[in-house]
């Protein structure tokens, strides 16, 4: 069973456009980590989001954690052909490091 | 300060062998996890070792086991290799007293089975 429902799947888009990528679930997380990931790499993390209705921003890059802590956006402004990569969302469950549950994750392209 | 350090970076076994993938954490980190993430997927939690036990286990069967060395270290053996066990593992270290705010991967190990 897929907890974390990542969309889209994959986006093509030129530089300059905006995009915004979404993490669903119907489970309730103490946070919610973001990450990108390129290919032969592991993920790195760009962000932890804990509070209801909390949003980080990260240069171009904003972060929205639901009001019901269960869903968030990542918001991408003026897109760079170096944006491109796999965007990982991770939930985290009660107060324990493990068992982060990942999406499948959104494959984003930009083209110059 | 190096991050968090995997070996070998690539792997082929033949189906029934055994395989030990290794892992150093990030420093000052003393908590490291385990994952499995196939081709098209993301990453599967597989165990975590804290204070040299296992502490969170994932849906994977016994095959799957690990270890942790005083050093914080880590090892993750699989007995009895499938096809289906080709993905790349992903060691991830944090620090106990971060409370899961603060992971670091490795690249990780491509494991391919055949």
């Amino acid at each position: 069973t897929q907890l974390l429902e990542q969309s889209p799947q994959f986006l093509s888009i030129q530089e300059g456009e905006n995009l915004t990528v979404y993490c669903n679930s119907s489970s309730v997380f103490s946070s919610l980590q973001w990450y990108r990931q390129e290919p032969g790499e592991g993920p790195v993390l760009l962000v932890t989001v804990v509070t209801g209705g909390e949003v980080k921003k990260l240069k171009r890059l904003t972060f929205q954690f639901g009001d019901a802590r269960k869903d968030s956006s990542l918001h991408i402004t003026a897109a760079q052909p170096g944006d491109t990569g796999l965007y990982l969302c991770a939930g985290a469950k009660g107060g324990s490091q493990g068992n982060l549950i990942f999406g499948k994750g959104t494959k984003l392209s930009v083209k110059p | 300060d190096a991050g968090v350090t995997q070996s070998p970076t690539h792997l082929i076994k033949t189906r029934g062998q055994q395989v030990t993938l290794r892992c150093s954490p990030k420093s000052g980190h003393d908590t490291v996890s385990w994952y499995q993430q196939a081709l098209g997927q993301g990453p599967q939690f597989i165990f975590q070792y804290y204070e040299e036990e296992e502490r969170q286990r994932g849906n994977f069967p016994d095959r799957f086991s690990g270890h942790q060395f005083p050093n914080y270290s880590s090892e993750l053996n699989v007995n009895a290799l499938l096809l289906g066990d080709s993905a790349l593992y992903l060691c991830a270290s944090s620090f106990e007293g971060g409370r899961g705010y603060g992971y670091t991967f490795g690249s990780g190990t491509r494991l391919t089975v055949v």
